[in-house]
């Protein structure tokens, strides 16, 4: 069965300071790994990861693949407060399933 | 640029009645979803589906019921409802294609309380 496991559940740090985000999967039939954020509503894309070792970036956002180990990881540097969601790891299979999600609160 | 468009946005029933969520999309996607979140989790794969006439269970499909008889609608049936249906719903889909699909694109989410 698909599985995708997120790490932290959460995660509180300070304005400026750098965090990494953790996913690691099983899935039959992988396609690609997507990242999400959410604030209190659907879910915004964030990253969608196909092919290992290639970093995906958008601004203070950077995300890369490991298919040998089955990991992602998502780095926010310089942190701020609207970082503050619910960051979600997906893995697109046969079907999309999607991890528990970590929390990050970023304090002022 | 409608997208995903899910109705209603916001639902109370009370024990043992059913309703059914509306999903419509229109950018011709192949695959949909729909996902439940509770307070604090993440999202569970209720049921999807590939095609029109073409569905499947997700995770969690108890409780609930679907149907695709065309590309654009994916309705989501609650027969009997229960308070532990209380939660959030989200409708999504996708392009479908191989190797690489597209992202999923969400609606806006439904709220439903039973009581």
């Amino acid at each position: 069965e698909d599985k995708v496991v997120q790490s932290p559940l959460s995660l509180v740090v300070h304005e400026g300071d750098t965090v990494t985000l953790n996913c690691s999967y099983e899935v039959t039939n992988f396609r690609s790994l997507l990242w999400y954020k959410q604030e209190k509503k659907a879910p915004t894309f964030l990253f969608m990861l196909t092919s290992s070792g290639i970093e995906k970036k958008s601004g203070r956002l950077s995300s890369i693949l490991d298919k040998k180990e089955l990991f992602s990881i998502l780095n926010i540097t310089a942190t701020q407060t609207g970082d503050s969601a619910v960051y979600l790891c997906a893995v697109d299979g046969n079907k999309l399933v999607f991890g528990a999600g970590t929390i990050l609160r970023v304090k002022s | 640029n409608a997208g995903v468009t899910q109705t209603p946005k916001f639902r109370i029933l009370k024990i043992g009645q059913s309703m059914t969520l509306q999903c419509t999309q229109d950018m011709n996607h192949n695959y949909m979803y729909w996902y439940r979140q509770d307070p604090g989790m993440g999202l569970k794969l209720i049921y999807y589906s590939v095609g029109a006439g073409i569905t499947d269970k997700g995770e969690v499909p108890n409780g609930y019921n679907v149907s695709r008889s065309t590309t654009e609608d994916f309705p989501l049936r609650l027969e009997l409802a229960a308070p532990s249906q209380t939660s959030v719903y989200f409708c999504a889909s996708s392009l479908g294609r191989r190797p690489m699909n597209t992202e999923a694109f969400f609606g806006q989410g439904t709220r439903l309380t039973v009581v």
